[in-house]
């Protein structure tokens, strides 16, 4: 699975968009974006995912250049709690198998009133 | 509709005793992952199941073992603990193999080897 790259930490202002990047340059053609955040001492919460076209849920929208590069979670109006730290996955499905996602050390969002 | 549950939630056990942790995936889901996160290494995947086989596994010692049953419940095994077991162990589990098939996460077990 390719390796991505997030900033170690990022603010945001409370009712303002959160717009979190995250590199990917060695994607492949069949590898989706995922994202996850994990509050404090919590499971980590899926967000998004997609594969080469925006998509958007009731959560975040999620943003992948054309070339498939890079992406970015948007969280319309950040609340304090959408404070946690947010992990951009990019995973290979096969399959049969293959549910094991390849966690790196995320961004550590926070949001200040 | 009831989310990933694991069972206990805390844990506290002696170096060189053996633990069993529990986790009851959402119904209707038949693939069922578990994941270690330490301070130190993070987010680290265990080994993954569908239909009772072990699919795909971590680089994770043999101490660390698991299975699962045919409701798809699952456990898993430690033995032999160290110190450096002491970590948020967290199930995950999926509904098939459709590409582009999301997991979700219980809220863990909390173990301390002391």
């Amino acid at each position: 699975d390719a390796k991505t790259t997030q900033p170690t930490s990022m603010d945001c202002a409370e009712g303002r968009a959160a717009n979190l990047p995250c590199n990917h340059s060695t994607i492949s053609g069949n590898e989706y974006v995922y994202w996850y955040r994990q509050i404090h001492s919590q499971g980590p919460q899926y967000i998004i995912h997609g594969l080469k076209n925006n998509e958007t849920n009731e959560m975040a929208s999620l943003i992948i250049t054309e070339d498939r590069k890079s992406s970015t979670l948007i969280l319309p109006h950040a609340t304090l709690r959408d404070t946690a730290v947010y992990y951009c996955i990019v995973r290979l499905h096969r399959d049969n198998y293959g549910q094991n996602f390849v966690f790196g050390p995320g961004t550590r969002l926070s949001v200040l009133p | 509709k009831a989310g990933v549950t694991q069972t206990p939630r805390y844990l506290i056990k002696t170096r060189g005793q053996q633990v069993t942790l529990s986790c009851s995936p959402i119904s209707g889901h038949r693939s069922v992952s578990w994941y270690q996160q330490t301070p130190g290494q993070g987010l680290q995947f265990l080994f993954e199941y569908f239909s009772e086989t072990q699919r795909n596994k971590g680089n994770f010692p043999g101490r660390f073992s698991g299975r699962q049953f045919s409701n798809s419940r699952s456990e898993m095994n430690v033995s032999t603990l160290e110190l450096g077991d002491s970590a948020l162990y967290l199930c995950a589990s999926s509904p098939a193999w459709h590409r582009g098939t999301e997991a979700f996460f219980g809220q863990g077990t909390r173990l301390t080897v002391v």
